[in-house]
């Protein structure tokens, strides 16, 4: 199974600030990686998918980059509304797995 | 307007079996691959299971702790996804959502199974 770890995986910010959460694959996933936002009580949000295609309806202060083993998501200048946990997925290959979770919290 | 509901969660005895469905409607189920994923209170995402897609092997996926307890399903004249979940444990115990394709583009608001005597 691909292993996905996340780090942070909390971290205090400030409105305004900017943000990057990273996750790295225990293999080569190509750019098949997605980002996930979920506030507490409600489903996960697709936020990127391919690495670094915002879904539509996403705000442009998200961002995403990376291949193969390494990835990048970057929140520009946090939003009140941004404050959340955010989940980075690989579908290269089944099983599908979950990075362990970022909580993003207010400083 | 594509939306997913989930329905058929609930107490259950550990041993006990329940039959999720997830209710899709604004596009065709048939032509993508389904997945559900679970989360246990207060715990990260877990994918369970996946189908594939009127495009690709027809075939379905399951993560190792569930083989030979659940099943996926879906019926595409109802445009329904399903996951009969059979020999329940306290470790099932979650909220259970379905996701539109491996990449997770569309998500229901999730139904929670909880395990129990």
């Amino acid at each position: 199974d691909i292993q996905m770890t996340q780090s942070p995986s909390s971290l205090s910010a400030s409105v305004g600030d900017r943000v990057t959460i990273t996750c790295r694959a225990s293999q080569g996933i190509s750019n098949n990686l997605a980002w996930f936002q979920q506030k507490p009580g409600v489903a996960p949000k697709s936020l990127i998918a391919a690495a670094s295609s915002l879904q539509s309806g996403v705000p442009s202060k998200f961002s995403g980059s990376g291949s193969g083993t390494d990835f990048t998501l970057t929140i520009s200048s946090l939003q009140p509304e941004d404050f959340a946990t955010y989940y980075c997925q690989q579908y290269h290959i089944y099983p599908l797995t979950f990075g362990g979770g970022t909580k993003v919290e207010i400083k | 307007e594509v939306q997913l509901v989930e329905s058929g969660g609930g107490l259950v005895q550990p041993g006990g079996s329940l039959r999720l469905s997830c209710a899709a409607s604004g596009f065709t189920l048939s032509n993508y691959a389904m997945n559900w994923v679970r989360q246990a209170p207060g715990k990260g995402l877990k994918w369970v299971s996946s189908i594939s897609g009127s495009g690709g092997s027809g075939g379905t996926y399951y993560t190792d702790s569930v083989k030979g307890r659940f099943t996926i399903s879906r019926d595409n004249s109802m445009n329904t996804l399903y996951l009969q979940m059979n020999s329940l444990t306290a470790e099932d115990t979650a909220i259970y959502y379905c996701a539109r394709s491996d990449l997770g583009d569309y998500w229901g608001q999730g139904t929670l199974v909880t395990v129990s005597s």
